[in-house]
């Protein structure tokens, strides 16, 4: 099945510097997804990315899917402490029936 | 968007026992998802639970292990039976919206 790598698996960073984690896969990508797990929390969807080369922003956030659709990053501007936590990105299939399987993850750390 | 709740939310359980795990959908939902979270870890498929029919397990995680139950289209169970303390994990059940994946706030189990 499909698998996905991300690196880094831990950043630690100074409030207010930027972060970038990347999702890379050996395969040509459906889409792939975005989550964002707080310490002590569940995954929360943050976004979908579908199109080769789609850039889409969410405010501090920029998700990034590859031409090739083989890669994605989701970088953050100017961290806060509020975005602590573990980011993965997920593959799945086209539709709400399909399965979603996470990539390891990075865990970002923000130092006030 | 989805509401998930889950029954119980954290359990310490000897070994050799087994634990059932509930999860509700505020909506009927045609597939639901049972994931295991390692301390640590990125988050693990075990199964896929539509209703009307069998579970379908991912490789390394079998039914007579992890029996799921899928009664109706807003209900699911998972039971970890014959537990050891490597069993020790997060168990979420997820469903899908659309693109989004929504997740339970999770059951946390501690084998001893």
């Amino acid at each position: 099945g499909q698998q996905v790598m991300q690196i880094p698996q831990y950043q630690h960073v100074q409030e207010g510097e930027d972060f970038t984690t990347y999702c890379n896969s050996s395969t040509t990508l459906s889409n792939i997804q975005w989550y964002k797990q707080r310490p002590g929390g569940h995954p929360v969807f943050l976004i979908q990315l579908v199109k080769s080369g789609e850039v889409k922003k969410q405010k501090r956030l920029t998700f990034q899917f590859g031409e090739a659709k083989k890669n994605s990053s989701l970088h953050i501007t100017a961290t806060q402490t509020t975005d602590v936590g573990t980011y993965f990105c997920a593959v799945t299939g086209k539709t709400s029936y399909d399965k979603v399987i996470f990539g390891p993850g990075t865990s970002l750390s923000v130092i006030p | 968007s989805a509401v998930i709740s889950q029954k119980p939310s954290r359990d310490i359980c000897q070994r050799g026992t087994s634990l059932t795990i509930q999860c509700q959908v505020d909506s009927q939902v045609t597939m639901m998802f049972w994931y295991r979270q390692q301390p640590g870890q990125s988050l693990t498929l075990i199964a896929t639970a539509n209703q009307g029919s069998e579970a379908t397990y991912e490789s390394g995680f079998v039914i007579d292990k992890f029996p799921i139950s899928r009664p109706n289209l807003t209900f699911s169970t998972l039971t970890v039976s014959n537990m050891s303390p490597e069993d020790s994990s997060i168990y979420l059940c997820s469903v899908g919206r659309g693109a989004e994946q929504y997740f339970g706030p999770g059951t946390r189990l501690t084998v001893t």
